[in-house]
């Protein structure tokens, strides 16, 4: 089935170390988002990629980092500069917007992983 | 940027009974009215949607009417059921002028339907 596989599921960092959660999709789409999401929050945006060895800042960068070296899979690095890393991440894929109109497609998500500083 | 709210946080209804979420949006450029469904330790999935040049799209039980004047646009759901308890996502998108677009999302409403 297509979808979008998002690993670990769970993941426990201790301060100070770097994590990587991996994200990948086998819908063929061009545009692939990572989001952070808070108890009580909305989905905020932190990384996006509308292009293989393409990507831009989202709304809270800082502390994360990211590539896209190959189509199908975006991962997220969350560094030790990321002062309050615990949350959940969802990686997200969508077709890329067509020029003019600014399509917006679905997003597809992935069911997410939990990350937990001890 | 977009800001947008969403009401209530929490919700809970009897089996049976209508929902309503509703959330205004800032930009009057935003054009594109999504909702998600988030079931619990799953991610968002899309239920509907809507755009400028329609004021109401239905979809079964699902309804989402848009009031572009005062720039607020809501999600009503009939005869509820008890998987219809989740987390629902309203979201707001500007014309996007042949760039990447960005989804501006609300806080989220908790609906708990009770059988």
């Amino acid at each position: 089935d297509g979808g979008i596989t998002q690993s670990p599921k769970y993941l426990f960092r201790k301060e100070g170390q770097n994590v990587t959660l991996s994200c990948e999709q086998n819908l063929n789409h061009d545009a692939m988002y990572w989001y952070r999401q808070d108890p009580g929050q909305g989905l905020r945006l932190i990384y996006y990629s509308q292009i293989v060895n393409d990507f831009q800042k989202g709304d809270i960068a800082e502390g994360y980092s990211v590539s896209r070296e190959k189509k199908e899979s975006f991962p997220l690095t969350v560094t030790s500069a990321q002062k309050n890393p615990t949350a959940f991440y969802l990686c997200a894929s969508s077709i890329a917007p067509s020029g003019g109109l600014g399509y917006t497609g679905e997003l597809f998500f992935g069911e997410g992983s939990r990350l937990t500083v001890l | 940027g977009e800001n947008v709210e969403q009401h209530p946080s929490t919700l809970s209804v009897q089996e049976g009974d209508s929902a309503v979420i509703k959330c205004t949006y800032s930009d009057s450029a935003s054009n594109y009215f999504p909702w998600y469904k988030q079931e619990l330790g799953k991610g968002p999935q899309l239920i509907i949607d809507i755009r400028s040049n329609v004021g109401e799209k239905k979809d079964q039980r699902i309804a989402v009417t848009l009031n572009k004047t005062a720039k607020h646009f809501s999600l009503h759901i009939t005869e509820t059921q008890p998987e219809d308890s989740a987390v629902y996502f309203c979201a707001a998108s500007p014309r996007g002028g042949g760039s990447n677009y960005k989804l501006t999302f609300g806080k989220g409403t908790l609906l708990t339907v009770n059988p």
